[in-house]
């Protein structure tokens, strides 16, 4: 079965702008989760959205937002972008999200975001 | 708050040594805890699972609740073993992983 796609694969945007990143999940999978990954960083918990409705937020600004379609697609939204937004963004998907045990993660190749 | 470490961003080891990536966790109960990899130009993809205490590409990770720790170990390390390696146990509430800062292993040649 198909993977999770992310589009785009990379994005240059400048100061200021906004961008949205699309992630569609594994079919079936009802969950689907956001970090952001950089070097110094790691991997940085966004959002998770299941069933539509946003189930758990890590602690970004409210720059950062997203949402879920019926088809469980999922769209996030930065917006007033700024250059520390540089990073590689993932988005993974799951049959009900990490709540349950056992539960397996299927990641996204991500959309790699350039801010200048 | 609940967190997960692991010690080590880089670990360098010679092909055919032992290797031991280190993760330890602050949570009370019996978590669920996963090790992900991450080869160069690849996903982030499940590595193993402890729940299902089964071995992937030579590499187990046993849970130690005593010492709060889950270590991936592996007896003799290969070149193609080279990735990143983030440990991830779940939130507070188990509603998300809250993935650790990742090593970087090298295995040299």
């Amino acid at each position: 079965k198909a993977g999770v796609t992310q589009t785009p694969r990379y994005l240059i945007k400048t100061r200021g702008q906004q961008v949205t990143l699309s992630c569609s999940p594994i079919s079936g999978h009802r969950s689907v989760s956001w970090y952001q990954q950089t070097p110094g960083q790691g991997l940085q918990f966004l959002f998770e959205y299941f069933s539509e409705t946003q189930r758990n937020k890590g602690n970004f600004p409210g720059r950062f937002s997203g949402r879920q379609f019926s088809n469980s697609r999922s769209e996030m939204n930065v917006s007033t972008l700024e250059l520390g937004d540089s990073a590689l963004y993932l988005c993974a998907s799951s049959l009900d999200g990490f709540r349950v045990g056992n539960t397996e993660a299927f990641f996204g190749q991500g959309t790699r975001l350039t801010v200048v | 708050a609940q967190r997960v470490t692991q010690p080590e961003k880089l670990l360098s080891v010679f092909k055919g040594a032992p290797v031991e990536l280190k993760c330890n966790y602050s949570y009370s109960g019996s978590p669920e805890l996963f090790w992900y990899v991450q080869y160069s130009r690849q996903r982030l993809q499940l590595l193993l699972r402890h729940i299902s205490r089964e071995s992937i590409k030579g590499f187990t990770a046993d849970l130690n609740k005593g010492e709060t720790s889950f270590h991936l170990k592996k007896p003799f390390a290969q070149e193609e073993d080279s990735a990143m390696y983030y440990c991830a146990p779940p939130d507070n509430y188990g509603q998300n992983f809250v993935f650790g800062p990742g090593t970087r292993l090298s295995v040299l040649p």
